[in-house]
């Protein structure tokens, strides 16, 4: 079946450090893949997608690329600010399922 | 425009009772979605309503679920009777039919506490 991992939290980084979150999907097909985002007492929120193999997502200085051969999608940002602080979500979607498959969820904390 | 709404934000009852979420989607959006985030772990799908009609409800852990969507606008979720493993953050989601595959618009959750 469909399923995705990502990288236990929380992830501690002090203000303007780099951050990657690992994301790992398995998908019988070719899933669209997208990081959601939770800020603190928010709902959850779409942050970027890609839909093909080598497609990169972007939004708000954060990137990720759909790595066919590794199958990943993980997050990156160069340089990560104190509200960036939230809850991240990998998820996969398929058309033939028409429901987002999340991952376990990955707190960050960014200290100034 | 309004974005997805939850009702209660936080509902903290004994084993054994009933508690029923709410859900209103965004006006005009035929897919509602229920998720469910327990401990900490991966959000996981319940069941989608493509207005009135249950698309699929293969999530639904067991027969003390009840989900309805009266009129294909909004939905509730009973959990009756509730037992301590209900326990989490109920999420709710909708889209447009024939909108982008995947991009889903979420309510802030409602917290479960069974007791």
């Amino acid at each position: 079946g469909n399923s995705v991992t990502q990288m236990e939290g929380p992830v501690t980084l002090s203000e303007e450090a780099f951050l990657t979150i690992n994301c790992t999907y398995t998908a019988t097909g070719y899933p669209s893949l997208f990081w959601y985002v939770q800020y603190p007492g928010e709902g959850l929120q779409l942050l970027l997608k890609a839909t093909k193999a080598d497609d990169k997502g972007s939004n708000k200085g954060f990137e990720a690329t759909y790595r066919k051969e590794t199958t990943s999608f993980h997050l990156e940002k160069g340089s990560v600010q104190v509200s960036d602080s939230a809850v991240y979500f990998c998820a996969s979607w398929m058309d033939s399922s028409y429901k987002l498959i999340f991952g376990s969820g990955t707190r960050l904390l960014v200290r100034p | 425009e309004a974005g997805v709404t939850q009702f209660p934000s936080h509902s903290v009852i004994e084993k054994g009772q009933t508690v029923t979420l709410r859900c209103d989607p965004i006006s005009g959006h035929d897919n509602l979605y229920w998720y469910r985030r327990v401990m900490g772990k991966e959000i996981k799908f319940l069941l989608h309503f493509v207005k009135e009609s249950k698309q699929d409800e293969s999530g639904m852990p067991n027969n003390r679920f009840l989900a309805e969507r009266t009129g294909g606008t909004y939905s509730t979720l009973k959990v009756q009777p509730a037992e301590l493993e209900d326990s989490g953050v109920y999420f709710c989601a909708s889209s447009l039919s024939g909108g982008r595959s995947g991009e889903l618009f979420f309510g802030e959750g409602s917290r479960l506490t069974v007791l």
